[in-house]
């Protein structure tokens, strides 16, 4: 009973470096999603993805790129690391969107530190 | 843009306790809002969602109710326990793709 799970959990960065968090989901989710949490802050939308193939902007796009090349897995990349994308990010997954009973199940998060 | 507001930030109360967490948001245009719960290093559990057609929803001990024409919504806890202690997070649905958070409330049940 997996349901979301995000690799790696912990991962220390110098600034400039790039890398790719990974998300994968088990419950055939046809939406999904990639949040930031940050100290006094509630989620932040960054990217998302309603379908095998596509991805749209969210409130915080800027200095990340995400691909959805299979339906159960969703990438976020950081190309150039920058200290202010130290954060908590979670991916989310749901079987649609607009539909007002469908909730979004959450990952565990990846804990990303940019020295 | 959608505010989603949390009041207290944090909450002591000793075990047995009723209590109520509130939830306000700015723009009553909603799909629907959830309750989660988040436990220290840990992701986030969906505990309740109400629809925005609906008034309140229950599951167990835990009420949320929805007032869209006032912004609000409040998750009720009754006979509070030690294991309820975590940071529960209200999050407002606006559309196709967007959930809106609040900042939390940091809820601790003292034995």
């Amino acid at each position: 009973n997996a349901g979301v799970t995000q690799t790696p959990k912990f991962r220390v960065l110098k600034t400039g470096q790039s890398m790719t968090l990974l998300c994968a989901q088990d419950m055939n989710h046809e939406y999904m999603y990639w949040y930031r949490q940050d100290p006094g802050m509630g989620l932040r939308l960054i990217h998302y993805s309603v379908g095998e193939g596509t991805t749209a902007k969210g409130e915080v796009p800027d200095g990340y790129n995400v691909s959805r090349l299979k339906k159960q897995n969703f990438l976020l990349g950081l190309e150039s690391a920058a200290p202010s994308q130290t954060s908590v990010y979670f991916c989310a997954s749901s079987y649609t969107a607009g539909v007002s009973n469908q909730p979004q199940h959450f990952g565990d998060g990846t804990r990303l530190s940019i020295l | 843009k959608q505010e989603v507001t949390q009041i207290p930030a944090a909450l002591s109360v000793p075990e047995g306790e009723n209590l109520v967490l509130n939830c306000s948001f700015t723009d009553s245009a909603i799909y629907n809002l959830q309750w989660f719960r988040q436990d220290p290093g840990k992701g986030l559990t969906s505990l309740l969602l109400i629809q925005s057609s609906q008034r309140e929803q229950t599951s167990g001990r835990l009420n949320a109710s929805l007032d869209k024409s006032s912004g609000r919504s409040t998750l009720y806890i009754a006979a509070s326990q030690p294991g309820d202690s975590a940071t529960y997070l209200c999050a407002v649905g606006t559309g196709a793709n967007n959930l809106f958070f609040g900042t939390g409330t940091r809820l601790t049940v003292i034995p």
